[in-house]
């Protein structure tokens, strides 16, 4: 079936950088962008950015340029998601969503990676 | 940049009562890029609505979305137990989501 699995938990010293992967599987792994989201403790859902698995290209959310690195691996079908200069405030959980563009919507999610950053 | 609004933030109320949840764009949206998203707590958000109205696969008929331009509804007919949870509307852009509203139970 259509899945993306994450990887898991981290916890990380402010400064510090993590990277978190999202593997796919069911589907033609080229054929859909994928997005990544995130969530802090309690908070709604805030838009990072997005990459096109095809070509590798992306587009960041300007509150994140400079600090995350989106990138794919074709062979592996997963796509990564590199978050720097980590700080508390980066505390949350982080989604993968492909976005199905027949249906203009993020139609499959990952099960989420819990980012926590603390000294 | 597109804002979208949800309003209200909480609704309370009680198993089989209508659920009306709103979602307000500061420009017009077209109607094919939104989307609403259910969010229960410690899981991902699951795809309800796409395209303003049409339900995504597996999405029970008390669902259904309406509305155009800037404004758009949600509406759940008869809420069922596991129907209280958070609800997101989103539009295709650089700040997709709205503020969410909860459901809760009265």
């Amino acid at each position: 079936q259509v899945q993306l699995v994450q990887s898991g938990a981290e916890v990380k010293k402010p400064g510090a950088s993590v990277k978190v992967s999202c593997k796919a599987s069911g589907y033609t792994f080229t054929s859909y962008y994928m997005h990544w989201v995130r969530q802090a403790p309690g908070q709604g859902l805030e838009w990072m950015g997005i990459i096109n698995p095809s070509g590798g290209s992306t587009s960041y959310a300007q509150k994140f340029q400079g600090r995350v690195t989106m990138t794919r691996d074709t062979s592996t079908s997963t796509v990564y998601m590199e978050l720097s200069s980590l700080r508390s405030e980066d505390t949350a959980v982080y989604y993968c969503a492909r976005y199905g563009p027949s249906l203009n919507a993020f139609d499959i999610w990952g099960q989420g990676t819990m980012v926590t950053v603390s000294s | 940049e597109i804002v979208l609004t949800q309003s209200p933030g909480t609704l309370s109320l009680s198993p089989g009562e209508r659920a009306t949840l709103s979602c307000r764009a500061s420009q017009s949206v077209s109607s094919s890029y939104l989307a609403w998203y259910q969010q229960k707590p410690g899981q991902a958000p699951r795809l309800l609505i796409y395209g303003a109205s049409s339900r995504a696969t597996g999405i029970p008929d008390r669902f259904s979305g309406s509305g155009s331009g800037t404004d758009f509804t949600l509406t759940i007919s008869r809420l069922e137990p596991e129907d209280f949870a958070v609800y997101y509307c989103q539009q295709y852009g650089s700040s997709p989501f709205g503020g969410g509203t909860k459901v809760e139970i009265k």
